[in-house]
């Protein structure tokens, strides 16, 4: 039992470059998320997704996208990468009371 | 909407030495409480949780938790820190006020141990 899984768990872009930061899981959560954390702002939602083919914006969506199209990916995109989505991400999937499993986090920098 | 605040920023505690970081939530009602520890590279990881009863919680590692709901708090004890304790941790509420079901977390208490 993987829970959730991130990939890839480090990565360095260009300013104006694309990637996409990959989530899936194998505990059936209907409810997945995207967050990012900055030292000392703990963690801000991006997007969330309350089941396959229903996507919403969370906190903080701009210059993000994301798509749900099984229940176990839920991938994270970036169009055009700027310098200030340089952040740790990280997937998290909703269980049963509510507690929530994190993936181990993909760490970005765009320079 | 509620929020959760993390007074202090870092805390550095000797070896053996007792634990308490502090939380402070802000909600109408009595929410559900969490506490998660993030070890260094890690992602988030649930020590324990609070949904009703007992005011004191236990949890993984040997941290424990107590709700009071008259100082709207919900502090995170550990009798002895061992240095494996090293690590940030995060009080969090669910987000009771909007449909997206996630966490609100504060910012976070990085612990340091002192041998």
């Amino acid at each position: 039992n993987a829970g959730v899984t991130q990939t890839p768990k480090f990565r360095i872009l260009k300013i104006g470059q694309s990637m996409t930061l990959q989530c899936t899981q194998d505990m059936n959560h209907n409810y997945m998320y995207w967050y990012r954390q900055d030292p000392g702002m703990g963690l801000k939602l991006i997007y969330y997704s309350v089941g396959a083919g229903i996507t919403d914006k969370g906190e903080v969506p701009n210059g993000y996208n994301v798509s749900r199209s099984t229940t176990e990916d839920f991938p994270l995109r970036l169009e055009l990468a700027a310098p200030s989505q340089t952040s740790v991400y990280f997937c998290a999937g909703f269980g049963q009371g509510t507690e929530a499993f994190f993936g181990q986090g993909t760490r970005l920098t765009v320079v | 909407a509620q929020s959760v605040t993390q007074p202090d920023i870092h805390i550095t505690v000797s070896e053996g030495a007792s634990l308490e970081l502090r939380c402070n939530y802000s909600y109408g009602a009595t929410p559900y409480l969490f506490w998660y520890v993030q070890s260094p590279g890690q992602g988030l990881q649930l020590l324990l949780k609070y949904f009703s009863g007992d005011t004191l919680v236990q949890g993984i590692k040997g941290f424990e938790a107590e709700f009071k709901r008259s100082q709207s708090s919900f502090n995170l004890r550990k009798p002895s820190v061992h240095w494996s304790d090293a690590a940030e941790y995060f009080c969090a509420v669910p987000n009771y006020g909007g449909s997206q079901g996630n966490l609100i977390f504060g910012k976070g208490t990085k612990l340091s141990v002192k041998p």
